[in-house]
């Protein structure tokens, strides 16, 4: 079965810290894509990147950062001298074909994370 | 409109009442899902249209819950009898269509809250 684990409930780090939020996935797809979305306190969830599963490059783009690795199937994020505007939970996600051809994505539990001024 | 935009933003509402929650979607995206977050939880799936047709219902709680979408646009949640554990945030996202694989835009959501 399809599942998105989030271990981390919850981070708190002093701002400038860096800071990773851990993903780990289970799929017997060989094609799949993983996302990462953050929702901050107005509550409205935005999409952050897509990673192709046949993709294993690292993305960087600004402070943020993603490592993909198959071999241990995780996609983890992280954010680089963090600031207070980062404060907000961040959701990873993994697509799969639903009953009817459409994507559909399973969630991860959420990591809220708090950066402290 | 520029986002997806949908309303009432709060509703709170008594036990046994219907409620009906709007979705207007990016203009153009074929693809409208509709999603429960309960306080402190992940997303939970409920409905996806691709254009007027629900092709997927499967993640609709009970038969209280319905869902229709008209002009490939503007898409209705209607909750009949609600009860206490309907209370959650109602999210609505589109896509341009269901190739883009779940890159998804979303709404600020509705809170619903039944006394």
């Amino acid at each position: 079965a399809q599942k998105v684990t989030q271990a981390q409930t919850e981070i708190s780090v002093v701002e400038k810290e860096d800071v990773t939020l851990d993903c780990v996935y289970e799929t017997r797809d060989t094609t799949y894509y993983l996302f990462w979305y953050k929702q901050p306190p107005s509550g409205e969830l935005v999409f952050l990147i897509r990673r192709n599963s046949f993709d294993e490059q690292n993305e960087i783009s600004g402070r943020y950062s993603w490592n993909f690795q198959k071999s241990t199937s995780s996609f983890n994020f992280t954010i680089t001298a963090s600031q207070v505007v980062d404060s907000a939970v961040y959701f990873c996600a993994l697509s799969e074909v639903g009953r009817e051809g459409n994507y559909q994505l399973i969630w991860g539990a959420g990591t809220k994370l708090i950066i402290k001024p | 409109g520029a986002g997806v935009s949908q309303s009432p933003s709060n509703k709170v509402t008594e036990k046994g009442k219907d409620v009906e929650l709007r979705c207007d979607p990016i203009s153009g995206h074929t693809a409208l899902y509709w999603y429960r977050q309960s306080l402190g939880q992940g997303l939970e799936f409920l409905i996806y249209f691709q254009g007027n047709s629900a092709p997927d219902k499967s993640g609709l709680p009970s038969d209280r819950f319905s869902a229709e979408r008209t002009g490939g646009s503007v898409s209705t949640l209607t909750i009949q009898r609600t009860q206490q554990e309907d209370s959650a945030v109602y999210l609505c996202a589109s896509s341009h269509d269901r190739e883009w694989a779940g890159e998804l835009f979303f709404g600020e959501g509705s809170r619903l809250t039944v006394l």
